[in-house]
């Protein structure tokens, strides 16, 4: 299984992330699908995940400003997250999430600065 | 919502067993388990411990983890240089539907 991301790196505060993760291999329908992120200098926080129902869970903190969703013909999620700050700088990554994060993409620096 | 509790930062000597430690509650770690993933930075993280308590496949035997009520602990035996990273533990939280990292330990080989 292979997880391969992408999306814009430089963002303006206010904008929208919006990130895209594309897996080849596996079975896409199968499994949960997570998004990751870390600050500069920070640990990993968790920010959402899809499961095989397309049913989603949120971090509560991110819950207002996050939507991650699925398009299971093109085995590909993505993630928006609206109103971004300077708080929100950060590497984010795709993952397979099967009892643990076992499938990760290689991470994305998005950065927000006016 | 509250994490997992992780010492910041932890030394052995190489060669040496090092135990790390990750706390959280009956809602998550004493619930389901964790997971244990190492991170060396620039590179994704890898997993090195299932929260269903197995190793990945491809993962040193070096590696291993239990638990003990809402404790996990990630053993790692025989030291080396390559070890050298950050270790996070996470945990599904059934309370808010989420899953939950501790805060991370930097393991330091001497």
């Amino acid at each position: 299984v292979q997880l391969q991301q992408w999306g814009a790196g430089l963002l303006k505060p206010s904008e929208t992330l919006s990130l895209t993760c594309a897996v080849y291999g596996g079975s896409f329908s199968a499994y949960h699908w997570t998004w990751i992120r870390q600050p500069p200098g920070k640990g990993l926080e968790w920010i959402g995940e899809i499961t095989p129902s397309g049913r989603t869970n949120y971090n509560p903190s991110l819950k207002s400003r996050v939507t991650i969703s699925k398009d299971t013909s093109n085995n590909q999620f993505s993630l928006k997250l609206t109103y971004v700050t300077a708080a929100d700088t950060a590497v984010y990554y795709c993952a397979r999430s099967v009892d643990g994060f076992d499938n990760w993409g290689q991470g994305t620096l998005v950065t927000v600065s006016s | 919502q509250a994490g997992l509790a992780q010492p910041p930062s932890v030394s052995y000597a190489l060669g040496q067993t090092a135990t790390l430690t990750c706390t959280g509650d009956s809602n998550n770690v004493g619930y389901e388990g964790a997971s244990w993933l190492q991170h060396h930075q620039g590179h994704p993280p890898k997993l090195l411990w299932y929260r269903s308590n197995d190793r990945p496949s491809g993962i040193s035997e070096r590696f291993s983890a239990s638990r003990s009520g809402s404790t996990t602990s990630l053993t790692i035996t025989g030291l080396q240089p390559e070890d050298e990273a950050d270790y996070y533990c996470s945990a599904w939280d059934r309370t808010i539907s989420a899953h939950v990292f501790g805060g991370g330990t930097k393991l330091t080989v001497l």
